[in-house]
């Protein structure tokens, strides 16, 4: 079983629509939860990341974590054609190997 | 401030050759992880360098070895390259070793024939 599962879409949806992204994941030792946002033939670059269980807003998005049921969810309202990107998952343990754990990203388009 | 910043950005090489990735933090971070990310992947760990020492390695073979200089950048270097090799490399900047939040670079797309 892979540590952190993503549904790689692809997903299409129109502009202002409400978007769910979503991400399970295995192991009970993660701690913190990031959102990542790749555009075509980019670095990824951090949009969000939250500690432990609850929620975070920032503007049109919030991220949410569940861990009782291992579940990670970025909602985009007010979806915008500059929303268009791939959206990677990732996890983190302090004092585990040091790496971020991602899922393989959902492509998402938004059509205007 | 600065970003992350790499070079080269695209390169070809056969397979067996070497290759060298080159990559700057930003300001002020003194740690570098490394991550290869495959067509339609996410980023896989390779490894992470914190003042000049390795801390911390993915299941990635030894022919896949790193660098860090007291400026804090750090190299990425492929011996006996093969085909599966291909990836996008990136390169990811922290304050400190052992924070979560990692920003990457633009990264180096290999390709190997």
């Amino acid at each position: 079983q892979k540590e952190v599962e993503q549904d790689p879409g692809p997903l299409s949806v129109p502009e202002g629509a409400i978007v769910s992204l979503n991400c399970t994941y295995s192991n009970s030792a993660f701690q913190y939860f990031m959102w990542y946002r790749q555009y075509s033939r980019k670095g990824p670059e951090l949009l969000m990341y939250t500690y432990s269980s609850g929620n975070k807003e920032d503007g049109r998005f919030t991220a949410q974590v569940d861990k009782s049921s291992k579940y990670i969810s970025l909602f985009i309202r007010d979806s915008q054609p500059s929303d268009s990107a791939t959206y990677l998952c990732a996890t983190f343990k302090q004092g585990g190997s040091e790496k971020l754990v991602f899922g393989k990203g959902t492509k998402l388009t938004v059509n205007p | 401030e600065t970003g992350v910043t790499q070079s080269p950005t695209h390169l070809i090489k056969t397979r067996g050759q070497q290759v060298t990735l080159r990559c700057s933090s930003q300001s002020g971070h003194n740690t570098v992880s490394w991550y290869q990310q495959a067509l339609g992947q996410g980023p896989q760990f390779i490894f992470q360098y914190y003042r000049e020492e390795e801390n911390g390695r993915g299941n990635f073979p030894p022919r896949f070895s790193g660098l860090q200089f007291p400026n804090y950048s750090s190299e990425l270097n492929v011996n006996a390259l093969e085909l599966d090799d291909s990836a996008l490399y990136l390169c990811a900047s922290s304050l400190r070793a052992g924070q979560e939040t990692q920003y990457f670079g633009p990264g180096t797309r290999l390709l190997v024939l």
